[in-house]
């Protein structure tokens, strides 16, 4: 059940805002948003926790919405290193145990000049 | 302090070859993953580990065998490589339970199968 990420691709001038939408069909406990880009790794950006909880970089902001399984980025006055490939990423509760992530597929973030 | 690495870095197969691909973290992380990329997929998780000695399936485990002998080191192997397999291998780590600390992710292999 990977998250579904909205929109696929984002054009945007530089000092422009942007929100990147992230939902889900199964209950959430946590979700994790990073960044990539092109050939490069994916870089950590923020974690959000069933509760409230937010851990990540003082830049960027998100919300999470618990009862609509939904999580939301937002990129404010947008600047040319904000471009990338965005993902959200989720622990959806499996009945116990550690794993790993479920990625989206990713938001394209193009911010030109 | 180098965190995440991953070797090689990029890599041909011949179909029905096989190859081990090594991450190694210096973070004394517990947590360790194996996810693959593909284009217009996301990441998607191979086999993890939640301590050295123990491993699991993840989401797509076919074709991949995965060991963690030392703490430092998580391998991934192939042994009989298909075209399908052809993709971007990443390896990440963390603390303790990856769903509420990030993961780190080393730089990638970029393994094609012919």
């Amino acid at each position: 059940q990977q998250p579904v990420q909205s929109p696929q691709a984002v054009i945007l001038r530089e000092g422009e805002d942007a929100v990147i939408n992230c939902s889900s069909s199964k209950a959430l406990y946590s979700v994790h948003w990073y960044r990539q880009k092109h050939g490069e790794a994916p870089v950590f950006l923020m974690i959000l926790l069933k509760g409230g909880e937010q851990k990540g970089h003082e830049k960027i902001s998100a919300s999470f919405n618990e009862k609509k399984q939904q999580s939301s980025l937002y990129l404010t006055a947008s600047q040319l290193s904000y471009s990338g490939t965005y993902f959200c990423a989720l622990r959806m509760y499996s009945g116990g145990g550690a794993d790993g992530l479920t990625f989206g597929k990713g938001t394209h973030l193009i911010i030109q000049p | 302090n180098a965190g995440v690495t991953q070797t090689p870095k990029f890599r041909v197969l011949k179909t029905g070859q096989s190859m081990t691909l090594l991450c190694a973290q210096d973070m004394n992380h517990e947590y360790m993953y194996w996810y693959r990329q593909d284009p217009g997929m996301g990441l998607r998780l191979i086999h993890y580990s939640v301590g050295e000695g123990t491993t699991a399936k993840g989401e797509v485990p076919d074709g991949y065998n995965v060991s963690r002998l030392k703490k430092q080191n998580f391998l991934l192997g192939l042994e009989s490589a298909a075209p399908s397999q052809t993709s971007v291998y990443f390896c990440a780590s963390t603390t303790t339970s990856g769903w509420y600390n990030e993961q780190f992710f080393g730089p990638g292999t970029r393994l094609t199968v012919l």
